[in-house]
This record gives C-alpha cells, sequence and structure tokens, in this order.
C-alpha cells in the first residue's frame, strides 16, 4: 500500500464546476503538500497545510489529521486549471517529500 | 533570481554512457533536493543536501548513481552506466530550511533523460 493515495487517478469535468481531489496517507506527518504539475513537468507548490483549511483564489484546501485526509477543491472550474494535481506529504523529521501519483484533471470549455 | 534552474532540460544518451545533470536553486536556500518522475507517477525521492551535505540517500540512489553540491550551492547529478530504466524526468527542488520541520520547497522544470 502506498504510502499516499489520491483518489480520482482522472477527473474531466465542465467549465464552471466545483470538483474536489482527495488525498489519504498511512503515516503520521508534519506538513502535506497541494502541487499542480503542467505538461512538459514544471511543479508549482499550491498549499502547505499542517492543519485546518487555507484558501487562495478559486483553490481550498483542507485537511483532517485525525482522518489521515486531505482535499483539494477548485471552485468556478476553468480549463486553465487542466493540470496533474499531486498530493505530498512530509513526515517526522524527514526534509523529503513522498507523492502521491496525481490526479489528471481536464476541464472542458 | 528566477528560481530553480535545471541543465540540460532534455538529454538523449545510448545505454552505456554516462551523464550528468545540473541544478542551480534559488541562491539563498540551503537544502536542495532531487526527485525522479517516471510516467504516469508522481515524483521519488532520490537525495537531499542540507548546504554542502548530502544528509538522505534513497535505496532507489545505486551506485551508479552520484549527487555533490560543492560549496553548498550548485548541484550535479551523475548516472554512470545508463540503463534504459533510468529514462525519467529528474526533478530538482530547493527550499530554505528555517525553524520549521516541513517548508515549501520550489521545483526546477526538470531534466527529461531518454536512454536508448
Amino acid at each position: 500500500k502506498n504510502e499516499v493515495e489520491q483518489s480520482p487517478q482522472n477527473l474531466t469535468a465542465q467549465e464552471g464546476e466545483f470538483i474536489t481531489i482527495n488525498c489519504s496517507y498511512s503515516v503520521g506527518i508534519s506538513a502535506l503538500h497541494w502541487l499542480q504539475q503542467h505538461p512538459g513537468g514544471g511543479i508549482v507548490s499550491l498549499f502547505m497545510l499542517s492543519s485546518g483549511k487555507k484558501k487562495h483564489g478559486r483553490l481550498i484546501a483542507t485537511i483532517n489529521i485525525q482522518e489521515k485526509h486531505s482535499s483539494l477543491h477548485i471552485t468556478a472550474s476553468h480549463p486553465r486549471d487542466s493540470a496533474v494535481y499531486i498530493c505530498a506529504v512530509q513526515s517526522g523529521s524527514a526534509r523529503q517529500l513522498t507523492f502521491g501519483s496525481g490526479t489528471q484533471l481536464t476541464v472542458l470549455p | 533570481d528566477t528560481g530553480v534552474s535545471q541543465n540540460p532540460r532534455h538529454k538523449i544518451t545510448k545505454r552505456g554512457q554516462n551523464v550528468t545533470f545540473r541544478c542551480d536553486p534559488i541562491s539563498e536556500h540551503n537544502r536542495l533536493y532531487w526527485y525522479r518522475q517516471t510516467l504516469g507517477q508522481g515524483p521519488e525521492f532520490l537525495t537531499y543536501f542540507q548546504n554542502e551535505a548530502q544528509l538522505e540517500k534513497s535505496r532507489l540512489l545505486s551506485d551508479r548513481f552520484s549527487a555533490e553540491r560543492p560549496k553548498g550551492s550548485f548541484s550535479t547529478l551523475e548516472i554512470q552506466r545508463t540503463e534504459q530504466g533510468d529514462s525519467a524526468m529528474y526533478l530538482c527542488a530547493s527550499s530554505f530550511g528555517g525553524g520549521g520541520a516541513y517548508n515549501e520547497q520550489f521545483f526546477g522544470p526538470g531534466t527529461r533523460l531518454t536512454v536508448l
């Protein structure tokens, strides 16, 4: 069993829809990261959180430490949101990230 | 400073050849990471430097792989005697290690390696 599991693996939505991507992890963590990866490889950090909820524009990230679960929400989705969204965790005193396999999001106009 | 840069962006090589990749982190960042990503998967950790010291290495980093970060600035990742299974995107990230145990990592564009 992978330490970080994401669902769904693929998601297709119509422009304007509310989108949720889920992440579950099996280890105790010090922080959880949501990242966005566009074709060609570039990875951009969206959120880093250890508790509660964070919001940036149309993006919202939540985490439930007790349930070892996090969600990334996108409101009023747009075709430019199409990308791979990756959940990653930092655990204990380690500095490196352990990544999920990503969710390919396609938003159709 | 425009962020983390990696060179080359693409590398095609024949099996058995040696390759070297370079990563230039954000200048004030003391932590540098190497990750490897294969198609359809999330990145996997390879190794981590704090300043010039290599503090952690993954089991994925076989004897054919070596990484350095002289003077705590840029880093190089060398793969000797490349194999087809080494084909992947090699990602570098850097961060500033402050008092907290966790910190935002900034990623470079990656080097895509194809071994023929």
